[in-house]
């Protein structure tokens, strides 16, 4: 157990909806990062989140959404779901010096 | 705008052999972070290594040791004395700079099969 905590681990939808992916960071760490991992993109930063704002967007769609609430847990909100946007959502938390953790990842399959 | 590139989709090694993956960045920042990241078929991100641009020593953590050039911009990933579970994908990435915070920029990998 790496100390994040990603639910659900795998997500099957249809094309249209919307989905929310739920991440629980290490005990300390106040930065939260979303990335998508998808065989033609490779791993793509999305957004981070600071102790509850949003602190850098990298390559995030117009319909991805996120936030980062008072207890530091983060939602990626994806909507108008397209069969191009199944792929592998990785959360990340940090704290300054201490490197990166990875949770195990949120596999979305859109159909 | 800062970049990682990993030149080997793939790479075959034998058991107990060393085998080295490389990694070049660009970056204008003076101060910046490297990683390596092994990603096993299971999917999760494991942190293998860190290296600091003004760490004076290359760093080594085990059967992984990092050769930092910094003149060549090259971060590559040796791994020593190679076992069948070092069968993975593996990411170079960087710190990124202050326009992507403080997010890792991953190159696209490498996939490294090791055989009996």
């Amino acid at each position: 157990d790496s100390g994040v905590t990603q639910t659900p681990k795998h997500l099957i939808t249809a094309t249209g909806q919307r989905v929310t992916l739920r991440c629980s960071p290490r005990s300390g760490d106040l930065s939260v990062y979303w990335y998508q991992q998808s065989l033609d993109q490779g791993l793509q930063f999305l957004i981070q989140y600071y102790n509850g704002e949003e602190r850098a967007k990298g390559n995030i769609l117009e319909r991805f959404s996120a936030q980062q609430f008072p207890d530091l847990h983060s939602e990626l909100n994806l909507s108008s779901l397209e069969l191009g946007d199944s792929a592998l959502y990785f959360c990340a938390s940090s704290v300054e010096w201490r490197g990166y953790t990875f949770g195990s990842g949120t596999r979305l399959t859109v159909v | 705008a800062q970049k990682i590139t990993q030149t080997q989709p793939g790479m075959f090694v034998q058991e107990k052999e060393a085998v080295t993956l490389d990694c070049t960045y660009d970056t204008s920042d003076p101060s910046y972070g490297l990683f390596w990241y092994k990603q096993p078929s299971s999917g999760e991100m494991i942190f293998l290594i860190y290296q600091g641009s003004y760490d004076q020593q290359n760093a080594t953590e085990g059967r992984y040791s990092l050769n930092f050039q910094k003149a060549r911009k090259s971060a590559n990933l040796v791994i020593s004395a190679s076992q069948l579970g070092d069968s993975a994908m593996y990411f170079c990435a960087m710190r990124g700079s202050d326009q992507a915070g403080t997010a890792l920029i991953f190159g696209k990998g490498t996939t490294l099969s090791v055989s009996s």
